[in-house]
């Protein structure tokens, strides 16, 4: 079963549109992280975030801001007033304390393409 | 700073034959792993080391090895490519113990 799912496989939106997208995950440990991850045209990866079970609330960063609510297991991102430097692929990843590696699980990502 | 580095970000393979795709990191991190990338499947784990010495095998590690015998690289051999194996593999490293993940650039690998 896919543990970290991103149901949206591409968004489309004009330049100033809020946009957000959505990740669910599934874990049985009560210590796990998630993450986004950006992956713009270039190909390489840029972390955006870590957060952790323990902390629920809701971080912003500029225009980028993260929604955690475990009572849906969703860890939501938005960009206001999107940019068209903002398209790029997004991942949301999810790390689990289980055999203690936490080695992240990604989602299937999230293709964004902002028009101008 | 260096961070991770990959090596080669290119390359292209006939049926059968091997290669090694270099990864090094210069942070002293425990953590390192292999990832592919295939479209709309997203980050695949391949293998993954916690330390030196120690290796396990990750989602899709079939056709696939690795080794740690230091902290700062970890390779992945690809035995006998297949086309199946065309991918972009990514190499990442961590230290923090929460998954945190740095990346290399990326290697992109066709096999014909």
């Amino acid at each position: 079963a896919q543990k970290v799912t991103q149901a949206q496989t591409e968004i489309s939106v004009v330049e100033k549109e809020d946009v957000t997208l959505d990740c669910v995950y599934e874990t049985r440990d009560t210590t796990y992280y998630l993450f986004w991850y950006k992956q713009p045209p270039s190909g390489e990866l840029v972390f955006l975030i870590r957060r952790n079970s323990f902390d629920e609330q809701n971080e912003i960063s500029g225009r980028y801001s993260w929604n955690f609510q475990k009572s849906t297991s969703s860890f939501n991102f938005t960009i206001t007033a999107s940019q068209v430097v903002d398209s790029a692929v997004y991942f949301c990843a999810l790390s689990e304390s289980s055999g203690g590696s936490y080695i992240p699980t990604f989602g299937r990502g999230t293709s964004l393409i902002v028009h101008p | 700073n260096a961070g991770v580095t990959q090596t080669p970000k290119f390359q292209v393979l006939k049926t059968g034959q091997s290669m090694t795709l270099q990864c090094a990191q210069d942070m002293n991190h425990e953590y390192m792993s292999w990832y592919r990338q295939d479209p709309g499947m997203g980050l695949r784990l391949i293998h993954y080391s916690v330390g030196a010495g120690i290796t396990d095998q990750g989602e899709v590690p079939n056709g696939y090895n690795v080794s740690r015998s230091t902290t700062e690289d970890f390779p992945l051999r690809l035995l006998s490519a297949a086309p199946s194996q065309t991918s972009v593999y990514f190499c990442a490293s961590s230290g923090s113990g929460t998954g945190e993940l740095f990346f290399g650039e990326g290697s992109r690998l066709t096999v014909l």
